[in-house]
């Protein structure tokens, strides 16, 4: 069974300041993707990038980038130039690429993340 | 695109009722909707994997008795919450699988409180 682990329960970070979370997994499996999600206090999960296991490049979505480091099995989330909107919390997630549509998400604990003014 | 709509939003109700919680794929069908169960600061536990015209299949101790979930057509899937306890008091999560989508789509979430 595939498990994530985050290791770090909150997290601050001053506002214009870079912040990285981090999410190890583990997983017998070749092919698979990892996602990063956000759960602002409205409790909206919202995607904020993902990663599919078979590409080299790290995923990047405006300040959101990925350092995917596939033999470690590591996936950290690097927020730069953080804002008061990003204060939330951040669950890592697995998900085979087998399965099709059955296919789980498999979460992190999760880690809630400060922004200070 | 792609919206997942819960209702209702927030619930109250008596111990040993039953409550119905919905979840719509708005603009696509869905074949596959997950059903999440979310305590405060916590992760999502995922209860079910729910496949439009079959049984759900729930994961190990998850009740099904007590979980009710009916996925009766391509956009519209049911939880229900029968003899409710205060301790299923929680935030209930449904999300959405379109087509060969790597993505699920999360509904906005239920609050569901138990007097």
């Amino acid at each position: 069974a595939q498990t994530v682990t985050q290791s770090q329960p909150e997290m601050s970070v001053q506002e214009a300041e870079t912040v990285t979370l981090s999410c190890t997994y583990d997983t017998s499996e070749s092919d698979y993707y990892l996602f990063w999600y956000k759960q602002p206090p409205s409790r909206q999960m919202i995607l904020v990038i993902r990663q599919e296991a078979y590409k080299q490049q790290n995923a990047t979505e405006n300040r959101f980038s990925v350092n995917f480091q596939k033999a470690a099995k590591s996936f950290s989330l690097k927020i730069s130039d953080s804002q008061l909107g990003d204060a939330a919390m951040y669950f890592c997630a697995y998900r085979s690429a087998q399965a099709g549509a059955n296919s789980k998400l498999t979460f992190g604990k999760g880690i809630t993340l400060s922004v200070r003014p | 695109g792609a919206v997942v709509s819960q209702h209702p939003s927030w619930v109250i109700c008596k111990s040993g009722t039953s409550v119905k919680i919905e979840c719509r794929s708005l603009d696509f069908q869905a074949t596959t909707m997950f059903w999440y169960r979310q305590f405060p600061k916590q992760s999502l536990m995922l209860m079910a994997t729910s496949n439009e015209g079959s049984k759900a299949t729930y994961e190990q101790g998850v009740e099904k008795d007590k979980f009710l979930i009916n996925h009766a057509s391509l956009t519209l899937s049911t939880l229900t919450v029968t003899s409710a306890h205060p301790e299923d008091s929680s935030f209930y999560i449904c999300s959405a699988h379109r087509g060969t989508s790597y993505e699920q789509y999360f509904g906005p979430g239920t609050r569901l409180t138990v007097t």
